[in-house]
C-alpha cells in the first residue's frame, strides 16, 4: 500500500528558510510525478509544486516561483521542498501527492490518488 | 490561470438525501477534472477523474458528469461518511498549473 510521510515542518520567521522531506512507499517511486499542495488554516487546497518521476522537468506557481525548490531522490524513494524567503501567507499544511499517472512515455496525469498526512508550517515573528 | 467556482459554498443536507454540488471552469478545460473529498484534520481523498472515473474504492453513489466548463459531482444517497468538504480541480494545461475551487461544504441539514 502507498504510503507517504512528510517531515520538516515548523516554525518559522518571515524571511527565513525550511526544507520539507517526503519519504515515500509501497509503489515505483521513480515511475511517477509527484507534487506538494499546500492548505492554510479554514481555506481550501493550493498546488505548489511539481516534479516529473525523472527530475527533469518542475514546476510551480507564480505565488511561490523563485522561493520554492522541488527535488527528489529516486534511489532514497524521497520528495524535497526548499522554501526561502517564507512569509506570513505561506502558513499552511504542506501534503505530498503522489500523481496517478505512471510515467509511460508522455506528460499526462495531473490528478492526485495518494496523500501524505501533511505537515505544518508556521510563519511568523 | 485556470479559476476553478464551485457552488454552493454550503450545502445543507440530511442522510438519504441526493447531492449535487457543480464546478465551473473560467476556460474550457475538456474533461481534464478531478473531486477530491476532505474530512476535517485528513488529507483530500480522490473521489472522481477524468470529470467521470470513480478512483478506486470509490463507492458506486458517487458520479461526476460534465465537460467543457461545466462539471458537477452527484452523491445519490448521503450516507453520514459523506458530510465533508469536496473540491474540484483542474488539471488541462501542459506544462502544469493546476488550479482548486474554493470547496463545497457539506453538512447535515
Amino acid at each position: 500500500q502507498v504510503q507517504l510521510v512528510e517531515s520538516g515542518g515548523g516554525v518559522v520567521q518571515p524571511g527565513g528558510s525550511l526544507s520539507l522531506s517526503c519519504a515515500a512507499s509501497g509503489f515505483t517511486f521513480s515511475n511517477y510525478y509527484m507534487h506538494w499542495v499546500r492548505q492554510a488554516p479554514g481555506k481550501g487546497l493550493e498546488w505548489v509544486a511539481f516534479i516529473r518521476h525523472d527530475g527533469s522537468g518542475k514546476y510551480y506557481p507564480d505565488s511561490v516561483k523563485g522561493r520554492f525548490t522541488i527535488s527528489r531522490d529516486n534511489s532514497k524513494n524521497t520528495l524535497s521542498l526548499q522554501m526561502n524567503s517564507l512569509r506570513p501567507e505561506d502558513t499552511a499544511i504542506y501534503f505530498c501527492a503522489k500523481d496517478m499517472y505512471e510515467y509511460s512515455g508522455y506528460d499526462a496525469g495531473g490528478y492526485f490518488d495518494s496523500w501524505g498526512q501533511g505537515t505544518l508550517v508556521t510563519v511568523s515573528s | 490561470e485556470i479559476v476553478m467556482t464551485q457552488s454552493p459554498a454550503i450545502l445543507s443536507l440530511s442522510p438519504g438525501d441526493r447531492a449535487t454540488l457543480s464546478c465551473r471552469a473560467s476556460q474550457n478545460i475538456n474533461s481534464n477534472l478531478a473531486w477530491y473529498q476532505q474530512k476535517p484534520a485528513q488529507a483530500p481523498r480522490l473521489l472522481i477523474y477524468h470529470a467521470s472515473t470513480r478512483a478506486t474504492g470509490i463507492p458506486v453513489r458517487f458520479s461526476g458528469s460534465g465537460s467543457g466548463t461545466e462539471f458537477t459531482l452527484t452523491i445519490s444517497s448521503l450516507q453520514s461518511g459523506d458530510f465533508a468538504i469536496y473540491y474540484c480541480q483542474q488539471y488541462h494545461i501542459w506544462p502544469p498549473s493546476y488550479t482548486f475551487g474554493q470547496g463545497t461544504k457539506l453538512e447535515i441539514k
